[in-house]
């Protein structure tokens, strides 16, 4: 099966400046999510979406948006770059609905460098 | 509101020896999932355990397993026998059930070394 990809892998960005980062989820999964990790500390949720609406969200400002398509890849799109912006930025799927709790299934990440 | 907290930043063990990564946590919700995640320096996050705390019987996967303790909402990963490659840092995490989305919450972290 094929797993969660991510691109780019790397992206440099001035501040103010507006980016997109992608996601493709694995096959036969049907829910995607977002995740920053800034250096040295753990992963926090941005938003989740589900069947292309987003259905969760954590304390991340509207700046920061995302799209899910009808072949369950997504985008994160993140406008007025801030310097604080500079992470690791985590794709997530899973399949909601399989019984049970199925663990979610992780991108290599996309290092975003704002400065 | 769910809570992680991981209070050794970085551990030490020689190789073929086992290690336990100390996880507790906090959670209003009455039902809700445990889970570990290692994580190598290319940054991908790889799925070791999941724990239920419905589950009567702590988890194994393997070289893993889950020490789940649920009185003192605690949830230890021990790994035995030790590799080189396991070398990385070992994220414990969980999702109450009692929202429709399935967010993590995720602890600070171990980095582990396995010395040779």
């Amino acid at each position: 099966e094929t797993g969660v990809t991510q691109s780019p892998t790397h992206l440099i960005k001035t501040r103010g400046q507006q980016v997109t980062l992608r996601c493709s989820s694995q096959s036969g999964h049907n829910t995607v999510s977002w995740y920053q990790q800034a250096l040295g500390q753990g992963p926090q949720f941005i938003f989740q979406y589900y069947r292309e609406e987003e259905n969760g969200r954590g304390n991340f400002p509207p700046r920061f948006s995302g799209l899910q398509f009808p072949n369950y890849s997504s985008e994160l799109n993140v406008n007025a770059l801030e310097l604080d912006d500079s992470a690791l930025y985590l794709c997530a799927s899973s399949l909601v609905g399989s019984g049970g709790d199925s663990p979610l299934h992780f991108g290599n990440g996309t290092r975003l460098t704002v400065t | 509101a769910q809570k992680i907290t991981q209070t050794q930043p970085g551990m030490f063990v020689q190789e073929k020896e086992a290690v336990t990564l100390d996880c507790t946590y906090d959670t209003s919700d009455p039902s809700y999932g445990l889970f570990w995640y290692k994580q190598p320096s290319s940054g991908e996050m790889i799925f070791l355990i999941y724990q239920g705390s419905y589950d009567q019987q702590n988890a194994t996967e393997g070289r893993y397993s889950l020490n789940f303790q649920k009185a003192r909402k605690s949830a230890n990963l021990v790994i035995s026998a030790s590799q080189l490659g396991d070398s990385a840092m070992y994220f414990c995490a969980m999702r109450g059930f009692s929202g429709s989305a399935r967010q993590l919450t995720f602890g600070s972290g171990t980095q582990l070394t396995v010395l040779p």
